[in-house]
């Protein structure tokens, strides 16, 4: 089945430092990426949307150019967390979607700013 | 604005039992996806619903949608230790094919 590779699976960085978590779609195309964080306890909550070759789409409160998604190709998208702060911690999970074949989750990404 | 509710959020149950999980949603949508999401893991896809009066069974798990009550069930039959997760019911927006997440269900069975 489709897979989506997320890496990497955690990371532990420095509060000031930027961090970049990427999305690679094995063996298919995706048109879609999308970006979740989750908080513990909690349920998904949907960042942004990113198009291959065209800007992500940022949900209401999200900071645009703390969260720079990346969507080069319709293998890869990428989410760089630029200087991270404590309040970033955050499990980070990305989502394929694919008409017809709906959606492909990564293995999520733990983020802890020290 | 879609909104889904997830009902109910927390549920203790002893093994053998049955119970059912429900997601309503507030407006029009012809699919709805269950999934389930271990402690510290990402989302494992249970069913997707695509029709009203769909209804699919895996294992102890059986999934069925009302699209017209807006209402889709996922019931847990005889219920093992191992079912022990928590369970996200999600619509899909066909006008930006995002989901919108209920808020989670986390299922503790009891030896």
């Amino acid at each position: 089945g489709a897979v989506v590779s997320q890496h990497p699976s955690w990371v532990i960085c420095k509060s000031g430092t930027s961090v970049k978590i990427e999305c690679r779609s094995l063996d298919f195309q995706a048109t879609t990426m999308f970006w979740y964080r989750q908080f513990p306890k909690q349920s998904l909550m949907l960042m942004a949307t990113s198009n291959e070759g065209s800007k992500a789409t940022y949900e209401q409160g999200v900071e645009k150019d703390k969260f720079l998604i990346n969507h080069a190709s319709l293998t890869l998208s990428t989410l760089t967390v630029t200087s991270a702060h404590p309040e970033d911690s955050s499990f980070y999970i990305c989502s394929a979607y694919r008409e017809f074949s709906g959606y492909t989750f990564g293995s999520g990404t733990r983020l802890t700013v020290v | 604005e879609l909104k889904v509710e997830q009902n109910p959020l927390f549920l203790s149950m002893q093994e053998g039992k049955n119970y059912t999980i429900y997601c309503n949603y507030s407006t029009t949508s012809d699919r709805l996806y269950w999934y389930r999401q271990d402690p510290g893991k990402s989302l494992e896809s249970l069913f997707v619903l695509l029709s009203n009066g769909a209804v699919k069974q895996e294992g102890r798990l059986m999934a069925s949608l009302d699209t017209k009550a807006r209402l889709s069930t996922l019931h847990i039959t005889a219920a093992v230790h191992d079912l022990s997760a928590t369970y996200f019911c999600a619509v899909y927006m066909d006008s930006n094919y995002q989901l919108i997440w209920g808020a989670g269900t986390k299922l503790i069975i009891k030896p």
